[in-house]
């Protein structure tokens, strides 16, 4: 088993769709989760931090399920502009390394 | 100006040759990384370091070495590059271990 594995993509949604993306990991010790977003050929970026309660900012909403192990990144009324790779990140455990997903794919058309 | 500058933003060296890729922050980060990036891979981490006096391999070192001069300048080498070395480098800094990171724009580099 990976020890963080993404919803397989790529996801192609309408403009105005909402969609969502799992993210599930094996170290039931990882305290730290983040979501990142990728253009094509450029650096990754900080999208979101999860956190236990969950969070929201604006149209984006992430979760965490620490039973089962998974977080989710819920988008709503998705933009042409949202068209990027999603990277979910958690930490190996406490104090451990940062470990990235594969990425999932999200194209919205118009 | 970028908090995170890495160097060169691409190059294109021949199998066989050293090269050097170079990373420096303004961010103030004791934690910097370099990974890689291949398609259908993800993101890979070579190697890593908390501190000038602390550096350790990631999980994919073999044929890498790294340097950190300062606080702010951590550079990765290719000591004798070879093909499967092409890929998309990426430098990143945290501040602390729970920390998320903060990515340089990207080398890309290409072993013919």
């Amino acid at each position: 088993r990976k020890e963080v594995e993404q919803d397989p993509g790529p996801f192609n949604v309408p403009e105005g769709a909402t969609v969502a993306f799992n993210c599930t990991y094996s170290n039931s010790a990882s305290q730290s989760f983040f979501w990142y977003r990728q253009d094509c050929r450029k650096e990754p970026k900080l999208l979101m931090s999860v956190y236990s309660s969950g969070n929201e900012d604006g149209r984006f909403t992430a979760q965490l399920n620490r039973a089962s192990q998974y977080i989710s990144l819920l988008i709503r009324d998705s933009k042409l502009s949202d068209s990027a790779t999603y990277l979910c990140v958690v930490n190996k455990g406490q104090g451990g390394k940062l470990i990235f997903g594969q990425g999932t794919e999200l194209s919205v058309k118009p | 100006d970028a908090d995170v500058t890495q160097t060169p933003r691409n190059r294109i060296t021949k199998t066989g040759k050293r090269i050097m890729l170079e990373c420096s922050q303004t961010k103030g980060h004791d934690r910097m990384y370099w990974y890689r990036q291949d398609p259908g891979l993800g993101l890979r981490l070579i190697y890593y370091s908390f501190d000038v006096k602390d550096i350790n391999k990631g999980e994919i070192s073999d044929g890498y070495s790294v340097s950190r001069q300062a606080q702010a300048k951590f550079s990765l080498s290719l000591e004798s590059a070879i093909p499967n070395q092409t890929a998309l480098y990426f430098c990143a800094t945290s501040p602390s271990y729970n920390s998320p990171l903060h990515f340089g724009n990207g080398t890309r580099l290409t072993v013919t």
